[in-house]
């Protein structure tokens, strides 16, 4: 019931693409569904964040959408670019708890 | 945004040695750390909770004589490892949460610790 599976392990894009990672929990109590991107050798960086009382958030080129009753969400990268290559976590907490972690996406976009 | 610092950046051990590990919030007073574990190419593990002026909750399979947590002040918390052994090598990384009433839920991450044993 903790678990969040983030669809797929890895993704190649082509620069100017839209890259969309993909993530489903089965607990209901989760009330918070952050997104971070890491680059190699270096920590956690928190992209954008949801709330379960919401659909869609947009910051820039990151687009977060949830869909409650499916116990879905995705980020969605407009215009990806090759900057972009990182690997991406999504994540899910309770109640201002811990964080339950995906397994991570690899995202590779070329040039 | 928050920072999070922590040092050192990378430590080379001889097996049997400890290790301290330091993660501070730089700009705001973080009442609850966390730390984790990444091994290459996997997710984050999270090894402890650690709760300023009280015992650090370990997750289970950690073993608690082993990652030693000291939370003494709202802006530092440690980690020592203990006797490292080559298995312990791995990348360490804290995160630090927003005080509540600021911000729902968010966690900071520090740029993590690459620790190798030999």
């Amino acid at each position: 019931q903790q678990q969040v599976k983030q669809s797929p392990q890895s993704l190649i894009v082509q620069k100017g693409g839209i890259s969309i990672i993909n993530c489903a929990y089965e607990n209901t109590a989760f009330d918070y569904f952050p997104w971070y991107q890491q680059f190699p050798g270096k920590g956690p960086a928190l992209l954008i964040a949801i709330r379960p009382d919401v659909s869609e958030k947009k910051e820039g080129r990151f687009t977060i959408s949830f869909n409650k009753s499916a116990k879905q969400f995705s980020l969605h990268i407009m215009d990806s670019q090759p900057g972009d290559s990182a690997t991406y976590f999504c994540a899910a907490s309770k109640g201002g708890s811990r964080l339950t972690f995906g397994e991570g996406t690899q995202l590779t976009v070329n040039p | 945004g928050a920072v999070v610092s922590q040092h050192p950046s990378w430590v080379i051990c001889k097996s049997g040695t400890s290790v301290k590990i330091e993660c501070r919030s730089l700009d705001f007073q973080a009442t609850t750390m966390f730390w984790y574990r990444q091994f290459p190419k996997q997710s984050l593990m999270l090894m402890a909770t650690s709760n300023e002026g009280s015992k650090a909750t370990y997750e289970q399979g950690v073993e608690k004589d082993k990652f030693l947590i000291n939370h003494a002040s709202l802006t530092l918390s440690t980690l020592t490892v203990t006797s490292a052994h080559p298995e312990d090598s791995s990348f360490y990384i804290c995160s630090a949460k927003w005080p509540k009433g600021i911000s729902y839920n968010e966690q900071f991450f520090g740029p993590g610790t690459r620790l190798t044993v030999l």
